[in-house]
């Protein structure tokens, strides 16, 4: 079955250092999502990306966070200059098609668990 | 303000008893709703999921019910076993001036005793 993969499983920065979060969606799918979770609380929602571009983001994603989709399999996630509280587990996801469509269910990665010290 | 929310932090349940996890949501414009089921250390999983337009929707001994009247949605996992066991959360879509994300809940934590 296909799956949604991410690397680095664990990763360990310190503060002000940029991280690149990596991701390979399902092959056949076009809407890529990014998510972080806190530790012991929710799963929020970061920011999507169709047709080359963010279609929605939220207000954590602000402008120390960009995503790229560099050739036709990755999906990256930067964050320029991290600090402590973005030490999360982040979530990959991606669909077949928009909320709206059929096929809209998003498959998640494992997560990348973010340690900032 | 748009929020998803559940009832209850934890639920415990004997192994083969149904178990019901219940979830309110405050954005009575949200048309599409997903149950997801967090195993330790894994992303979310997608259980089932229903639109607006459904009352109740079956799976494979899953059962989402969703009452419009009062927003609110449940799960109901028929025959539990130990790899129930998990956090569940509720997801809803919601809809503002033509982008759409998901919106998740705090999930509730089942824990099923053999």
């Amino acid at each position: 079955e296909p799956e949604v993969t991410q690397t680095p499983s664990h990763q360990v920065t310190q503060m002000g250092q940029e991280v690149i979060l990596r991701c390979v969606p399902i092959s056949n799918h076009l809407y890529f999502y990014w998510y972080r979770q806190i530790l012991g609380q929710k799963v929020e929602f970061l920011v999507s990306f169709y047709n080359n571009e963010i279609s929605e983001k939220s207000e954590i994603f602000d402008d120390q966070f960009s995503v790229e989709r560099p050739d036709g399999s990755n999906f990256t996630l930067k964050i320029r200059s991290t600090k402590l509280e973005d030490s999360a587990m982040y979530f990959c996801a991606s669909s077949e098609f928009g909320l709206a469509g059929v096929g809209y269910e998003q498959y998640f990665g494992p997560g990348t668990r973010l340690t900032v010290t | 303000g748009e929020s998803v929310g559940l009832h209850l932090p934890t639920l415990s349940v004997q192994e083969g008893d149904n178990s019901i996890i219940n979830c309110a949501y405050s954005n009575s414009a949200s048309d599409y709703f997903i149950w997801y089921k967090q195993e330790s250390g894994k992303g979310p999983q997608f259980i089932i999921d229903i639109r607006s337009n459904m009352d109740k929707r079956q799976g494979q001994r899953v059962t989402v019910l969703l009452n419009k009247t009062v927003k609110h949605l449940s799960l109901q996992i028929a025959a539990t076993q130990p790899g129930d066991s998990a956090v569940y959360f509720c997801a809803e879509n919601t809809r503002q001036g033509g982008s759409e994300k998901l919106v998740f809940g705090k999930g509730t934590k089942l824990t099923v005793n053999p």
